[in-house]
């Protein structure tokens, strides 16, 4: 079964704008972990973020996480053709002892030139 | 380094035969984690190797089975192949614990079961 919920599942932007993608789970979480799948580079980890953590950065990535919605949302500012994929969201969840990542069905971003 | 290597990339199979897919992760990874990933169900995870034993393990029929080399190579066994197991098979490496560290995916095995 899916943990998380990517919302939405497709989204079509022009180059150069933002693009906001959003994870919800239903239970409660170790950490969330954002991944990104094109046919040229496969499945690349993006950012790992902890229960206990509220927002982390990477280059043009920003990753909120709000524990008391369950939720968490990807933002790519100025975007290129090259973020052009599919965006997925895993979990850990909290106190599992079969420790494995769950993850959502995924956004497929389109980054048009 | 290298990264995470899978072979073969493409596989096709008749149903009821048998497959091994293998996949080396990369140096100095300890941890291995096989996931399956379908149009339909997404990626799902099977099953989690470290240090040569299984620590994890999803919700697969015992068709489904692997191992783990001292080398932290790791192999896994489909047997008695059925049309749903047509997928992209997709190894991960990571350096102590998948859950909690960041993952290494390989390529993937493209397998069809015809």
């Amino acid at each position: 079964s899916q943990q998380g919920e990517e919302d939405p599942q497709a989204l079509s932007i022009q180059e150069g704008e933002n693009a906001t993608m959003n994870c919800s789970y239903k239970t409660s979480i170790n950490n969330l972990q954002w991944y990104r799948q094109n046919s040229g580079r496969g499945l690349v980890h993006l950012i790992l973020i902890r229960s206990n953590e509220r927002e982390k950065h990477s280059g043009r990535l920003r990753v909120t996480l709000d524990t008391s919605k369950k939720s968490s949302s990807l933002l790519i500012t100025a975007s290129r053709a090259a973020d052009t994929a599919s965006y997925f969201c895993a979990t850990v969840l909290l106190g599992d002892s079969n420790y494995q990542l769950i993850w959502g069905a995924g956004t497929k971003l389109i980054i048009k030139p | 380094k290298a990264g995470v290597t899978q072979t073969p990339r493409y596989l096709i199979k008749t149903r009821g035969q048998q497959v091994t897919l293998s996949c080396s992760p990369i140096s100095g990874h300890r941890s291995v984690s096989w996931y399956q990933q379908t149009p339909g169900q997404g990626l799902q995870f099977l099953f989690e190797y470290f240090s040569e034993t299984q620590r994890n393990k999803g919700n697969f029929p015992g068709r489904f089975s692997g191992r783990q080399f001292s080398n932290s190579r790791s192999e896994m066994n489909v047997s008695t192949l059925e049309l749903g197991d047509s997928a992209l098979y997709l190894c991960a490496s990571s350096l102590v614990d998948s859950s909690y560290n960041e993952q290494f995916f390989g390529p993937g095995t493209r397998l069809t079961v015809l």
